[in-house]
């Protein structure tokens, strides 16, 4: 039973395309994240959703557009993509509880050519 | 705004060898603060954690201790193997307000066990 799941794995594109990542939690958790990790394996939240509602939005591209169709779900739509895009993107989800740890899904690894 | 340094690695190491890894950290009130591992090919796993100070935090022989008055986090163990070898991330969470939970992560350090 895989706690925070992501699809695809990989996803190779190129530029100019739109796509999507999909992640869905089945922890009960009300806060769910999403993080890049560049090829240095720097890592940066990108956004945060408790309860379907934006909480953070750390200074994204507006071409990057969450979705939270419910607190189990939530999906990256990227439009126009960009060689700068290319990285492994991370859903994480939480307790809507201070300091609470976060839990991470297996990462999409997005390749613009 | 927070933020956490930790030592650059990569850190090559014999099987059985002690491992300790520096993280230090600022940040404003309380953090609570959390060691990853990442191993190859795959997503970040909680290590431990520990949440006010002179906390513990203990895991699968790794151990690190929250310092407020030095603000460090440092992990350690006393005799890795060559499973250890991961990459490994040093973070903290505001404990709430407007920054939500979200981790504010060190620059990562890959340790390589050697047999």
């Amino acid at each position: 039973d895989t706690a925070v799941s992501q699809t695809p794995k990989y996803l190779v594109t190129q530029m100019g395309n739109d796509k999507s990542i999909k992640c869905e939690q089945n922890l009960g958790h009300d806060t769910m994240y999403w993080y890049k990790q560049d090829s240095k394996k720097f890592l940066k939240i990108m956004f945060s959703y408790n309860n379907k509602e934006l909480i953070i939005n750390e200074t994204v591209p507006n071409r990057f557009s969450p979705k939270s169709p419910d607190k189990a779900h939530l999906n990256l739509h990227i439009n126009s993509l960009e060689l700068g895009d290319s990285a492994v993107y991370f859903c994480a989800s939480s307790r809507e509880v201070p300091g609470y740890e976060q839990y991470f899904g297996p990462g999409t690894r997005l390749t613009v050519t | 705004g927070n933020s956490v340094t930790q030592m650059e690695g990569p850190v090559t190491l014999s099987e059985e060898a002690f491992l300790t890894i520096n993280c230090t950290y600022t940040a404003t009130g309380y953090p609570s603060l959390f060691w990853y591992v990442q191993y190859p090919g795959e997503g970040l796993q909680l290590l431990l954690k520990a949440t006010k100070a002179d906390d513990k935090g203990s895991n699968k022989g790794f151990e690190a201790t929250y310092r407020k008055e030095t603000t460090s986090f440092h992990l350690e163990k006393g005799s890795v193997q060559v499973s250890d070898s991961a990459v490994y991330f040093c973070a903290l969470s505001d404990r709430g307000g407007a920054a939500g939970n979200k981790l504010t992560f060190g620059g990562g350090t890959r340790v390589l066990v050697k047999p």
